[in-house]
């Protein structure tokens, strides 16, 4: 049983386009990351969402917004795909926000990897 | 803010050897948690090895081991009986008050046989 699962895994689309990324996690989590690996393989934290509420944005473009219909998902939607937006984006998932908790590792889905021509 | 610095884009090792892989990191903060996530070629992201900053003692995991030297601010990874599935990329993490995880460039590991 997959713990956080994204769909799609690959994703190849046009320079304009608007794209969403789906995450999925069935282990009871609190808290919900998306995290951007660059082609350099450097990895940076995009948003965190706590019990479905936004609590950490990083500098991204408006062009990025995440959606938490419930806690268990956290969809990344692109509008307007730019060339720089190609990248892995991986979902991730801990038990709960309090940073110091020992519960908070966080479990990481397979990424997804963004082509954009 | 928090950074993560490692130091080594690439490292080698031949099987069964001991290899060491460094980071170092920057924070005002005194108590955080460190980690060691593994990325191979299949991009999941494992976690390897973490240590809590308010321990003294260093983690170990089997055959993964740490040295957490919390004054200089390091916190290297020894992988011991290196074997030819340790091959991947090395991330060294922070986490501290905002929760969210601050990595490094990340360490190339190939294991020769």
């Amino acid at each position: 049983d997959t713990a956080v699962s994204q769909t799609p895994k690959y994703l190849v689309t046009q320079m304009g386009n608007d794209k969403s990324i789906k995450c999925e996690q069935n282990l009871g989590h609190d808290t919900m990351y998306w995290y951007k690996q660059d082609s350099k393989k450097f990895l940076k934290i995009m948003f965190s969402y706590n019990n479905k509420e936004l609590i950490i944005n990083e500098t991204v473009p408006n062009r990025f917004s995440p959606k938490s219909p419930d806690k268990a998902h956290l969809n990344l939607h692109i509008n307007s795909l730019e060339l720089g937006d190609s990248a892995v984006y991986f979902c991730a998932s801990s038990q709960e926000f309090l940073p110091m908790s020992s519960y908070n590792e966080q479990f990481f889905g397979p990424g997804t990897r963004l082509t954009v021509l | 803010a928090q950074t993560v610095t490692q130091s080594q884009p690439e490292m080698s090792v031949q099987e069964a050897e001991t290899v060491t892989l460094s980071c170092t990191y920057d924070t005002s903060e005194s108590d955080y948690y460190l980690f060691w996530y593994k990325q191979p070629p299949s991009r999941q992201m494992i976690l390897v090895i973490r240590q809590e900053a308010y321990k003294q003692q260093n983690a170990t995991e089997n055959r993964f081991s740490v040295n957490f030297q919390k004054a200089a601010k390091s916190f290297s990874l020894k992988i011991s009986d290196s074997q030819l599935g340790d091959a991947a990329m090395y991330f060294c993490a922070y986490r501290g008050s905002q929760g969210n995880l601050i990595f490094g460039k990340g360490t190339k590991l190939s294991v020769k046989p």
